[in-house]
């Protein structure tokens, strides 16, 4: 069955630290994965989208990793902010098939002051 | 403004009743979709489209009905609610089949 697992379902952090989000996959054929922020009440926003053939992208102070082997991605954000305050959600593409968008739960990210 | 918006924001209606959410967007994208949030579930997805006139049906179609005449627009309408949809709708759009999605800021819709 083609699933996408994250943890940990939430997490709190204080202002400054690091976190990491972790992002478990079955989905197979597998063509891309994609990393979205979405703030309360808001749609979500892409930050990264990574293909087989790339295990890190960056965007700002967000890294996200992808072992295509072991079928495992992470976030790691860097510095929090009071604006990390989000939910993080992993999403898988099938190939070929544009309507083939597995997403995850999503991981609730709170960063206190 | 460039964007994708989505109206009404939030809708509250009575089963059996029908209604419409609307998604509007400025890019001349060529794909566009129709997900639903609910808690506990990934965004599932309800209908999408490759290019007017063309519309598809995603994971839980059951319910609604798309049409997209324009490519700017892509409306979604409930024919009879039910309790059962009661959810947060998102609209979302995307000019490459393989690019990040776009998504509107959603409709809360409650069915009584």
């Amino acid at each position: 069955k083609n699933q996408v697992e994250q943890s940990p379902q939430s997490l709190i952090i204080l202002e400054g630290k690091n976190c990491t989000l972790q992002c478990n996959y079955t989905v197979s054929p597998f063509s891309n994965l994609r990393w979205y922020k979405q703030d309360t009440g808001r749609g979500p926003v892409s930050l990264t989208i990574m293909t087989f053939s790339e295990n890190t992208k960056s965007n700002g102070r967000y890294t996200a990793t992808l072992d295509a082997d072991t079928k495992q991605s992470s976030l790691h954000i860097t510095a929090s902010q009071l604006s990390d305050s989000a939910s993080y959600i992993c999403v898988v593409s099938r190939s070929y098939n544009t309507d083939k968008l597995i997403f995850g739960t999503g991981t609730r990210l709170q960063v206190f002051p | 403004d460039a964007g994708i918006t989505q109206s009404p924001r939030y809708k509250i209606t009575e089963t059996g009743r029908q209604v419409t959410l609307m998604c509007h967007q400025t890019w001349s994208h060529s794909y566009m979709f129709w997900y639903r949030q609910d808690l506990g579930h990934g965004l599932r997805l309800i209908y999408y489209s490759a290019a007017a006139d063309i519309t598809d049906k995603g994971e839980v179609p059951d319910g609604y009905v798309v049409s997209r005449s324009k490519t700017e627009n892509f409306p979604l309408t409930l024919e009879s609610a039910t309790r059962s949809q009661t959810s947060v709708y998102f609209c979302a759009s995307t000019g490459q089949e393989y690019q990040p999605q776009h998504f509107g800021d959603g409709t809360r819709l409650s069915i009584l």
